[in-house]
């Protein structure tokens, strides 16, 4: 079984340009996430959908963060325009429907530094 | 709100070692607790779990026990390899208050030096 892919795994872009992060979810997973973290520091929740609908996106920076599931399986996250502290790797996981256990799937993440 | 708490690293130990590493939660409900792996340039990997108190969580010869009365999750080896130097995560998923939302500890970076 395929885990969850991100592309790309890295990016660089001068600040006031901007950048998207593609995410695709383990088959059949309804529920993504994704997370920022920064150096020496855990995941941050930034957005969760359920299938197509965001159900959390209280911590998402949304003046310049966007963030989108059309059809409920893979995503695109969206900053416009990146600044030098949106420096960080941006992590996608995704976890099966239902509430399960908690337990989520990460993908490797893409580290995006801003120059 | 929720928040775990992380025994500060990094922790460098020499190969066959017994490893601790501290973790102490605060949840309003009840929670699933877990230890993520994150290897260098990959995505964290779950470790272990525990979904009630006094579970005891366990994979490759690491260990947690959910202990309610003390909200502790220590992670726990007896003996580790060169292989487990890597960062590992703390976390909590409160299912009974916010379905699918997890909190993350800052992480704990261990080196075993062989």
């Amino acid at each position: 079984e395929a885990g969850v892919v991100q592309s790309p795994r890295y990016k660089i872009i001068e600040k006031k340009q901007p950048v998207a992060f593609w995410c695709n979810p383990i088959s059949g997973h309804n529920t993504l996430y994704w997370y920022l973290q920064n150096l020496g520091q855990g995941p941050e929740l930034l957005i969760r959908y359920e299938n197509e609908e965001a159900v959390d996106d209280s911590q998402l920076p949304k003046d310049r963060f966007s963030a989108e599931r059309l059809k409920g399986v893979d995503s695109t996250l969206k900053i416009q325009p990146a600044e030098l502290g949106d420096s960080a790797v941006y992590l996608c996981a995704s976890s099966p429907r239902g509430r399960g256990n908690g337990e989520q799937f990460f993908g490797p993440g893409t580290r995006l530094t801003v120059l | 709100g929720n928040s775990v708490t992380q025994m500060e690293g990094p922790v460098t130990l020499s190969e066959e070692a017994f490893l601790t590493i501290n973790c102490t939660y605060t949840a309003t409900g009840y929670p699933s607790l877990f230890w993520y792996v994150q290897y260098p340039g990959e995505g964290l990997q779950l470790l272990l779990k525990a979904t009630k108190a006094d579970d005891k969580g366990s994979n490759k010869g690491f260990e947690a026990t959910y202990r309610k009365e003390t909200t502790s999750f220590h992670l726990e080896k007896g003996s580790v390899q060169v292989s487990d130097s890597a960062v590992y995560f703390c976390a909590l998923s409160d299912l009974s208050t916010n379905a699918g939302k997890s909190t993350f500890g800052d992480g704990t970076t261990l080196t075993v030096k062989p």
